[in-house]
């Protein structure tokens, strides 16, 4: 059971989007629609944004969406704030009731 | 209000034994899965395993089956992550973290964390 990679980090301005990218294997993230994202700001604890890969709990705000192709996840967050500045971290059901995260993504709002 | 409260931060010497709690509030307990997550200094999450309330079943993920202990006492809505033999490379932070339901897999509350630091 390997983690699911992601990008150590990622940047852009205010207003751009951005895209997180979370890859794993046909057992895990391509294998099923349970993809979920966290964010997670320094010293607390992770958020979840994004969970059955595309859906978004009550109170998210809509700037935050997911998708999926293949055994690759991302994340998009368009308009960018500096509130988005934080770590991601994606998730995946991989079978016989385990989980995988990613090693997180830092997001930087330059 | 949904809570999950955890226990204070804990200093401990390679070899000891440590129990940690998340105490949960708010919801019926023994109707979600509890999961346990680390997160070492500067890195990413790490499942541990999980475990239903109500009647105990646990998982566990392959890199921390036999490393810990996951347990829940449901009389008093608790949940607890053990080991028996603690090393310097526990350190780390230990979030406890409810499941949404039954067939689903994410996590919508978490705990606050409980710092594990393991030196000599």
């Amino acid at each position: 059971q390997s983690a699911l990679t992601q990008p150590a980090s990622v940047s852009g301005s205010p207003g751009q989007s951005i895209t997180i990218s979370c890859t794993g294997a046909s057992s895990d993230v391509g294998n099923y629609n349970l993809v979920s994202w966290y964010q997670q700001y320094p010293g607390k604890a992770p958020k979840l944004i994004i969970y059955e890969d595309t859906k978004r709990p009550s109170g998210v705000s809509n700037r935050y969406s997911g998708s999926k192709s293949g055994n690759t996840a991302s994340l998009t967050i368009s308009g960018l704030q500096a509130e988005d500045e934080a770590d991601y971290h994606c998730c995946s059901y991989a079978g016989s009731s385990t989980l995988v995260f990613g090693g997180g993504t830092t997001l930087t709002v330059l | 209000e949904v809570q999950l409260v955890q226990s204070g931060a804990e200093v401990k010497k390679p070899g000891e034994s440590l129990k940690i709690s998340c105490k949960g509030a708010g919801y019926s307990f023994t109707r979600h899965w509890i999961g346990w997550v680390r997160q070492m200094p500067g890195k990413g999450l790490e499942w541990m395993g999980t475990i239903f309330p109500g009647d105990s079943d646990t998982r566990y993920s392959p890199s921390f089956q036999g490393q810990v202990t996951i347990s829940a006492d449901k009389s008093i809505s608790t949940a607890y992550l053990q080991w028996s033999s603690l090393k310097a490379s526990d350190s780390a932070m230990y979030y406890c973290a409810r499941r949404v339901g039954l067939s689903t897999y994410e996590f919508d509350y978490w705990g606050h964390g409980t710092l594990v630091t393991v030196s000599s």
